[in-house]
């Protein structure tokens, strides 16, 4: 089974509005990374946070980490069209890095 | 050099045909991946190389086999593959297999099996 997955789904929202996207794991880890997808592309990593860590920033990127819930929250701030992407968590399960069913984010000028 | 290069971008073939998917990367990293993306689906876990060696086979049928020449690339055989296998291959690399850093991943193949 997977081993992360994000809520919602889906998100709708407008440009200059703030974003964020939740994922839950089930086992415990070392980290838990977020990646972004554009259509049809392949993924960028944008952001890792280790599991001793509970929040960290980069540019308009917010992550948290709550290991006794084992869930992590990706904030986008000031959101921007090309933000517009699908966006992944995920972790190491085992030997493999294992992604959570993502959600598509799509921001309206 | 943070790339990761994969070859063709796009490719049609018919159920009968014998093609190749072909990945590079000079970050001299030691484990490499196949993973295959369906249509508003996460990346799933075919193959891992670590090594130079076959770590990690997903229960990928044989119609999918992979080889690994040397540290820097990867490539992934395909023959007599079925419509449902038509998907977005995706190709990716790290430092060590399943450590502590990040994913790098190509642009990807688009394949269509006719």
């Amino acid at each position: 089974s997977q081993q992360g997955e994000e809520d919602p789904q889906a998100l709708s929202i407008q440009e200059g509005e703030n974003a964020t996207m939740n994922c839950s794991y089930k086992t415990s880890i070392n980290n838990l990374q977020w990646y972004r997808q554009n259509s049809g592309r392949g993924l960028v990593h944008l952001i890792l946070i280790r599991s001793n860590e509970r929040e960290k920033h980069s540019g308009r990127l917010r992550v948290t980490l709550d290991t006794s819930k084992k869930s992590s929250s990706l904030l986008i701030t000031a959101s921007r069209a090309a933000d517009t992407a699908s966006y992944f968590c995920a972790t190491v399960y085992g030997q493999n890095f294992v992604f959570g069913p993502g959600t598509r984010l799509s921001v309206l000028p | 050099d943070t790339e990761v290069t994969q070859t063709p971008k796009h490719l049609v073939m018919g159920m009968t045909n014998k093609k190749s998917l072909k990945c590079e990367q000079h970050m001299g990293h030691r484990a490499m991946y196949w993973y295959k993306q369906k249509a508003k689906k996460p990346p799933e876990l075919m193959f891992v190389y670590s090594y130079e060696k076959l770590s990690i086979n997903e229960s990928v049928p044989s119609r999918f086999s992979p080889e690994c020449p040397n540290s820097s690339l990867l490539n992934l055989h395909l023959h007599a593959l079925q419509p449902e296998d038509s998907a977005l291959y995706l190709c990716a690399s790290s430092l060590e297999q399943a450590n502590t850093g990040e994913l790098f991943f190509g642009e990807g193949s688009r394949l269509t099996v006719l």
